[in-house]
């Protein structure tokens, strides 16, 4: 268990829809990524939060967009959904932000769009 | 961008049989070489970090190392429950803040 939790484990949606992905970090991590998988591209960069502000900036969709909170979860909100969209979302942490830290991540969460 | 290659895409061992996996990248000043394993339904689980060629690094059965062109993860008389999908990852100067760039994986099926 890495302690990073992620929900929901999977979710079902239609075309056109908008669902929103949440991350729980390790205690005491300041830092939450956002990346996405799917069979042709791998993991992709998608987007980093630092101590609640934006610190990194992928291969992030316009119709995409994520927070980090207070209490340092985060939101990935993904909108307008194409099927191109389906994938898996993982999340990770990391103690710092800027340096050589491995990640720890989470079990993510299958997004279907149908 | 910063690319990272990884081969074979799979492999199938018996167990015992050692093998090497390869991790070739390009990137204009490496910060740091990840290798990351990832079992199916779950997300990757960090293994190694690489600095400098030259470098090694050993946990259990499983030795990272590497050069300035590539990477190489040895296992060494691997067992079934070593079946696992390894990623390789460089990590690139980005706007300031840490982006990893993986590879495709590579899948590794061991038979008992």
């Amino acid at each position: 268990d890495s302690g990073v939790t992620q929900t929901p484990k999977h979710l079902i949606t239609a075309t056109g829809q908008r669902v929103t992905l949440r991350c729980s970090p390790r205690s005491g991590d300041l830092s939450v990524y956002w990346y996405q998988q799917s069979l042709d591209q791998g993991l992709q960069f998608l987007i980093q939060y630092y101590n609640g502000e934006e610190r990194a900036k992928g291969n992030i969709l316009e119709r995409f967009s994520a927070q980090q909170f207070p209490d340092l979860h985060s939101e990935l909100n993904l909108s307008s959904l194409e099927l191109g969209d389906s994938a898996l979302y993982f999340c990770a942490s990391s103690v710092g932000g800027g340096g050589n830290e491995k990640l720890f991540f989470g079990s993510g969460t299958q997004l279907s769009v149908l | 961008e910063d690319q990272v290659t990884q081969s074979p895409e799979a492999l199938r061992l018996q167990e015992g049989e050692s093998s090497s996996l390869n991790c070739s990248y390009t990137v204009s000043g490496l910060r740091g070489l990840f290798w990351y394993r990832q079992d199916p339904g779950k997300g990757p689980e960090f293994l190694f970090t690489l600095y400098s060629a030259g470098e090694e690094k050993e946990k259990e059965r499983l030795k990272a190392t590497l050069t300035k062109k590539e990477s190489f993860l040895h296992i060494t008389a691997p067992k079934p429950e070593d079946s696992a999908t390894y990623l390789c990852a460089v990590q690139e100067r980005f706007q300031g803040a840490q982006k990893l760039v993986f590879g495709q994986g590579t899948r590794l099926t061991i038979n008992p």
